[in-house]
């Protein structure tokens, strides 16, 4: 099974700050990627599918690339509300594997 | 408006085993597949399995193959998760989510959560 790995595990940033997660797959996905923000004690959220089509309703400072193996989540401007923990997913086939999480505080 | 509301909360004995519902509404329930994820006390997202709620078709990850079993009431628009045979590493919320079609297969609409307590 193609397995996802994320880094760094946890991240402190200032607000405004740009803030960068990546996501690794052990195989190539293509674009089969997405990213859920899940805020303490609430369900996850979508933020961006296919590695970089933002979800409707998502702020404009979230931002996704990459293609095949590697993959990146940025926010442009970290805001109060961001604080929460982040994971990538593959869907391009079964397993739908999720990285193991990066959680985001406030500096 | 469309939801996936789920079951209310359970708690089980080692050895058992649990049935949690995800019953849809606001859309047409055939065209979107619906997905099971867990999630134990202060863990990651894990995946469980799926099911196309037209055809009733499942696949599950080899972790659970053999102790789970995804159904669905096309009357209802309801699917379920059956995990037996639990055991305390089991406790966690279990999520249903969904598919926003069946070209597109990551997950845009999520239930609640339905925390399963495993506990003698």
């Amino acid at each position: 099974d193609i397995q996802m790995t994320q880094s760094p595990s946890s991240l402190s940033a200032s607000v405004g700050d740009r803030v960068t997660i990546t996501c690794r797959a052990t195989q190539g996905i293509s674009n089969y990627l997405a990213w859920y923000q899940q805020k303490p004690g609430k369900v996850p959220k979508v933020l961006i599918y296919a590695a970089s089509t933002l979800q409707s309703g998502v702020p404009s400072r979230f931002s996704g690339s990459g293609s095949g193996t590697d993959f990146t989540l940025t926010i442009s401007s970290l805001q109060p509300e961001d604080v929460a923990t982040y994971y990538c997913q593959k869907y391009n086939s079964v397993p739908y594997t999720f990285g193991q999480g990066t959680k985001l505080e406030i500096k | 408006q469309v939801q996936l509301v789920q079951s209310g909360a359970e708690v089980k004995k080692p050895g058992a085993s649990v049935k949690v519902s995800c019953k849809a509404s606001g859309y047409t329930f055939t065209r979107c597949y619906m997905h099971w994820v867990r999630q134990a006390p202060g863990q990651g997202l894990e995946w469980m399995g799926i099911i196309n709620p037209s055809s009733g078709s499942t696949t599950y990850a080899q972790k659970f193959q053999g102790r789970v079993t995804m159904s669905r009431d096309t009357s209802t628009s309801t699917v379920y998760m059956e995990l037996s045979s639990l055991r305390s590493e089991d406790t966690a919320v279990y999520y249903c989510a969904r598919t926003p079609s069946t070209s597109d297969w990551y997950f845009d609409l999520w239930g609640r959560g339905t925390l399963v307590t495993v506990s003698s």
